[in-house]
């Protein structure tokens, strides 16, 4: 079946703008994750979805970042006024409920001018 | 929260050695910890997990042994061949709520040479 799809591939804005970032999980999969992933690193968790509630946005940096899922399945991840700091690979992840395991998307690489 | 490390962050063997790599967690409570290999500009792909009721796990050439009292686990991957070259993640989560969460490491740089 399909795996994980993020749009667009690749943004690039500039200072100050608003950007929306999407993510269509595995279909079923009740769970998804947005991470960020700067060059060289890990990938650092931003928020958890169960369903359509945010289960735990603990990681989001600041009050400019904002993510949805209203029906439960499709995610936005919503970016204000960005910074140049908000330059990474923007990640999303799925699974099913109850199973621990984690399956990535291609995740959309965000370029702040 | 969970803190975990990873070394070495770069390794470079010969094709056909064994490689290994190893990594460290803070949290007691993390109870999972899959193994991730990314190549450039492409999207983590999961190789390998280990529960915390599982000391070693093994697929083919990968195995990953797990020391739950020292907060430590390690991947193995024997007969290296290129196509193993690519960027190595470890990483820790708990088992439910807020823990779900994947705390990763910084990265293992592997670079099998012919």
């Amino acid at each position: 079946g399909a795996g994980v799809s993020q749009t667009p591939s690749n943004k690039v804005t500039e200072k100050g703008k608003y950007v929306e970032l999407r993510c269509d999980p595995i279909s079923g999969h009740t769970a998804l994750y947005w991470y960020r992933q700067s060059l060289g690193q890990g990938p650092e968790f931003l928020i958890y979805f169960q369903g359509t509630g945010a289960a735990d946005d603990s990681g989001l940096p600041n009050d400019r970042f904002f993510a949805v899922r209203p029906e439960g399945s499709v995610s936005t991840l919503k970016i204000q006024r960005t910074e140049r700091g908000d330059s990474a690979v923007y990640l999303c992840a799925s699974s099913l409920m109850g199973s621990d395991t984690q399956y990535f998307g291609p995740g959309t690489r965000l370029t702040v001018l | 929260g969970e803190n975990v490390e990873q070394h070495p962050s770069t390794l470079s063997v010969q094709e056909g050695d064994s490689a290994v790599i190893k990594c460290t967690y803070s949290d007691s409570a993390s109870n999972y910890f899959p193994w991730y290999k990314q190549e450039l500009g492409k999207r983590p792909q999961l190789i390998i997990d280990i529960r915390s009721n599982v000391g070693e796990k093994k697929d083919q050439r990968i195995a990953v042994t797990l020391n739950k009292t020292a907060k430590h686990f390690s991947l193995h991957i024997t007969e290296t061949q290129p196509e193993d070259s690519a960027v190595y993640f470890c990483a820790a989560s708990g088992a439910s709520g807020s823990a779900r969460q994947l705390t990763f490491g910084s990265g293992t740089q592997l670079t099998v040479l012919p």
